[in-house]
């Protein structure tokens, strides 16, 4: 069965003081990893997708990795509207559906 | 691009009610949708699988007698919770997506709280 761990649960950092969180998978055979922010009451919004072990994407002060065991989100030089749940999630070649993490609550304080 | 439009956003009823939730995909056409629930500081748990004209596949432990889902077009998707009772209150959440290989895009969800 798939299986997702994130980790920490929750981080708190100062603003411009830049981190990463984990997100640890089983699968069998990986179609895609994905990562989603969300914010309280909200639903999921999209990140990004990592296909295969060493593949890199960007956004504005985020970036994932991802390897044959684990993806990274990292954030650099963060600002307090960082501060949401990011959610890591994996879709295996034999689903249609997707495992989700508990997520990384994440607060950043001016 | 790739908007999901979900209503209503908070619903509170009295028990007994059947309630019904409505996922949209507003600007491309899903073959499947996603519903989840959500607890508290919990991540996502996905209760079924929709796919249209077709009968919704449940999770193990989801009540597909409780929790009834349509798939009517390519652009909808219906979740009723029939004769919802307090341990029905939640936040319900669905996505879509264009094919398998592409991202969910998700709701903003429903509130559902039961009296």
């Amino acid at each position: 069965e798939d299986q997702v761990t994130q980790s920490p649960e929750a981080l708190r950092l100062q603003e411009g003081e830049s981190s990463s969180l984990n997100c640890s998978y089983t699968v069998s055979g990986l179609r895609g990893l994905f990562w989603y922010r969300q914010d309280p009451g909200k639903g999921p919004e999209f990140l990004f997708t990592l296909y295969s072990a060493g593949e890199e994407k960007e956004k504005e002060r985020l970036k994932a990795t991802l390897t044959k065991k684990e993806s990274f989100l990292h954030i650099t030089a963060p600002k307090p509207e960082d501060s949401a749940t990011y959610l890591c999630a994996v879709q295996g070649v034999d689903n249609n559906d997707m495992r989700f993490g508990a997520g990384t609550r994440l607060t950043v304080k001016p | 691009g790739a908007v999901v439009s979900q209503h209503p956003s908070w619903v509170i009823c009295k028990s007994g009610t059947s309630v019904k939730i409505e996922c949209r995909s507003l600007d491309f056409q899903a073959t499947t949708m996603f519903w989840y629930r959500q607890f508290p500081k919990q991540s996502l748990m996905l209760m079924a699988t929709s796919n249209e004209g077709s009968k919704a596949t449940y999770e193990q432990g989801v009540e597909k007698d409780k929790f009834l889902i349509n798939h009517a077009s390519l652009t909808l998707s219906t979740l009723t919770v029939t004769s919802a009772h307090p341990e029905d209150s939640s936040f319900y959440i669905c996505s879509a997506s264009i094919s398998r290989n592409q991202p969910q895009h998700f709701g903003d969800g429903t509130r559902l709280s039961i009296l």
